[in-house]
């Protein structure tokens, strides 16, 4: 299996609701992200695990919640956001190293399509 | 602190033509990746640079580094309509681990 998997494809909540978006991978990679990607600008990097621990947050929101349950799992569970928040969640992964070189190639989902009302 | 920047940023160019998109970085980095963006999907991965002088080929497309310059190009050949997409390069950032600096994505569109 060489895919990252997202559901839902699309997402659409207004801002008192609570939801969660879902990725899965069965690559056997380690490390696992959330990206934002807003309309015709790059993806921008949210939280970052490593070995099923939280290594980089971005300086993201506290409404963005994120979890990795086990090694192929990551969620993002969403709450109170806002309408600004309406972007596609991109989920990668990768294979990791653990002497410290750079990480490698990554390997995105096909993303999750929200929209904040 | 990492940049990496593409031009153009928006390339209109006609079938059959070649042209090259070029990327250039800020400090030394040693693993250059190129994506490939079609609109509302998510990013296929089209190469792996990981060595000075690196030169990868798939189709119409070659990618190529020099990390002494800083720059890798994303030369297209014979452009086709099926080309037509955002391409984005990102650097490994060696000092910030697990994260990848993206340019701002080259918009390329291929006209009959």
């Amino acid at each position: 299996d060489t895919e990252v998997t997202q559901t839902p494809k699309h997402l659409v909540m207004g801002m008192t609701n609570k939801k969660s978006l879902k990725c899965e991978q069965h690559m056997g990679h380690r490390a696992m992200y959330w990206y934002k990607q807003k309309a015709k600008k790059p993806p921008e990097l949210m939280f970052v695990y490593s070995y099923e621990k939280l290594s980089i947050n971005e300086s993201v929101p506290s409404r963005f919640s994120p979890e990795c349950p086990n090694s192929s799992l990551l969620n993002l569970h969403l709450h109170a956001l806002q309408p600004e928040d309406s972007a596609l969640y991109l989920c990668a992964s990768s294979p990791t190293f653990r002497t410290g070189a750079s990480v490698g190639e990554q390997f995105f989902g096909p993303g999750t399509r929200l929209t904040v009302l | 602190e990492l940049k990496v920047e593409q031009n153009p940023l928006f390339l209109s160019m006609q079938e059959g033509k070649n042209y090259t998109i070029y990327c250039n970085y800020s400090t030394t980095s040693d693993r250059l990746y190129w994506y490939r963006q079609d609109p509302g999907k998510s990013l296929e991965s089209l190469f792996v640079l990981l060595s000075n002088g690196a030169v990868k080929q798939e189709g119409r497309l070659m990618a190529s580094l020099d990390t002494k310059a800083r720059l890798s190009t994303l030369h297209i050949t014979a452009a086709v309509h099926d080309l037509s997409a955002t391409y984005f390069c990102a650097v490994d950032g060696k000092d910030s681990s697990y994260k990848l600096i993206f340019g701002s994505g080259t918009r390329l569109l291929v006209r009959p």
